[in-house]
């Protein structure tokens, strides 16, 4: 059965830094990208970051350039996400998941992360 | 980069209702489109992969249509169960993805 299980979340100071991890189980993990995914309060879906099955490839939204880096563990089967330079705007709840051309569901219950003062 | 674009935004429907909701690209993502549904409190669950092809284990209620840019979820009877916002989102642009803005369906 597919898991993803998303930790790290928590309260941190704007322009702080914070992990985020995603452990994942149930397929096989080097053939999969696995993307990031957020929803800020009472809004919409936000993709964030992707890295590819290899890990050789990432790509990160605008919103987070520069500030965020994705990057995986194959020997874990478990995919990291580190914040930095944190503002308002990142508070969210951020879900792991692989949303491809033939996407892999359940997703995880997510983690909240929350940026203020 | 693609955007997806929902409609309507909200709707309000009765139980046995047949509904449908769009959602276009701006441009053609060659079927490569995912429809998800999420409740409050939970996270999205995918409903429909690759335009029409129904996930696992989804009601056969649930359908998907479409193609290049403009694509349709149906679905055919509604039950009290299916309230909740539904997200379209292009997996063409792989692995820069983009959702719609949802479209949050209400007991009428």
């Amino acid at each position: 059965e597919v898991q993803f299980l998303e930790s790290g979340g928590g309260l941190v100071q704007p322009g702080g830094s914070l992990r985020l991890s995603c452990a994942t189980s149930g397929f096989t993990f080097s053939n999969y990208a696995i993307s990031w995914v957020r929803q800020a309060p009472g809004k919409g879906l936000e993709w964030v970051s992707s890295i590819s099955g290899s890990g050789g490839s990432t790509f990160h939204a605008d919103s987070v350039k520069g500030r965020f880096i994705i990057s995986r563990d194959s020997s874990r089967n478990t995919v990291y996400l580190q914040m930095s330079s944190l503002t308002a705007d990142d508070t969210a709840i951020y879900y792991c998941a692989n949303i491809g051309r033939n996407p892999l569901d359940p997703w995880g219950q997510g983690t909240q992360v929350t940026v203020s003062s | 980069d693609i955007q997806m674009t929902q409609s309507p935004t909200s709707l309000s429907a009765s139980v046995g209702d047949r509904v449908t909701i769009t959602c276009r690209a701006s441009q053609n993502i060659r079927g490569y489109l995912n429809w998800f549904q999420q409740k409050p409190g939970e996270a999205p669950k995918l409903l429909i992969y690759a335009t029409s092809s129904v996930q696992s284990g989804v009601p056969s209620r649930f359908s998907g249509s479409g193609s290049g840019t403009d694509f349709t979820l149906t679905i055919s009877s509604l039950q009290p169960e299916d309230f909740a916002t539904y997200y379209c989102q292009q997996s063409y642009s792989t692995p820069k993805y983009t959702f719609g803005q949802g479209t949050k369906l209400e007991i009428k």
